[in-house]
């Protein structure tokens, strides 16, 4: 059974600040997502990485993945107040495409 | 991008009744549909997987008889909570995955979610 861990669950940030979200998964995952979501809302698709060794980046936040140690980390770059929000990795597992298993949530706050 | 639509954004309704939601894709054809459920503060459970055209695979846990899955076509797929009570009321969303000629691809497509109070 595929199981996604995050951490941490609550991030308090001041802006311009810089820091790191991880996501941890139990087994094989070749489709790693990861996702944001504001109170009330659905989710918004931030990144798809597919391989290992992927990296990718838009504007503040970058994400990679290396499949060996099943870890996926987000990075925040000089974070700024609109940033704040709950994010999500979700792996996949075999060949079902979309049927994905969430991690907990980071909840982000990005503070003055 | 490639849209994918709820209906409706939210319900209130009395314990016993039966609420359906609809899942659209709205410019393209889905054939695998998910339903996913949210309670406050947590994250997302996946509960059932929709197939155009087949019977719909539940997630350990989630009683089929109580969470009716209709998959008709291509772009539309209902969850149907049957008999809801209290316990029932969660945020719901569909996501796609999105067939382009022959290949499926990678990003799914969320839906804008559906707010259920079961009162």
């Amino acid at each position: 059974e595929l199981k996604v861990e995050q951490n941490p669950l609550f991030l308090s940030m001041q802006e311009g600040k810089n820091y790191t979200i991880y996501c941890n998964y139990s087994t094989t995952s070749d489709r790693l997502y990861w996702y944001r979501q504001d109170p009330g809302k659905s989710l918004e698709s931030l990144f798809v990485l597919l391989s290992n060794g992927a990296v990718k980046q838009e504007g503040r936040l970058m994400a990679s993945l290396d499949t060996k140690a099943r870890l996926s980390t987000l990075h925040i770059t000089a974070a700024v107040h609109d940033l704040s929000a709950t994010y999500f990795c979700a792996a996949a597992g075999g060949t079902s495409y979309g049927k994905l298993t969430f991690g907990q949530g980071t909840i982000l706050t990005v503070h003055p | 991008g490639a849209v994918v639509s709820q209906h409706p954004s939210w319900v209130i309704c009395k314990s016993g009744t039966s609420v359906k939601i609809e899942c659209r894709s709205l410019d393209f054809q889905a054939t695998t549909m998910f339903w996913y459920r949210q309670f406050p503060k947590q994250s997302l459970m996946l509960m059932a997987t929709s197939n155009e055209g087949s019977k719909a695979t539940y997630e350990q846990g989630v009683e089929k008889d109580k969470f009716l899955i209709n998959h008709a076509s291509l772009t539309l797929s209902t969850l149907t909570v049957t008999s809801a009570h209290p316990e029932d009321s969660s945020f719901y969303i569909c996501s796609a995955t999105r067939l382009a000629g022959a290949v499926i691809q990678e990003t799914q497509y969320f839906g804008p979610g559906t707010r259920l109070l079961v009162l």
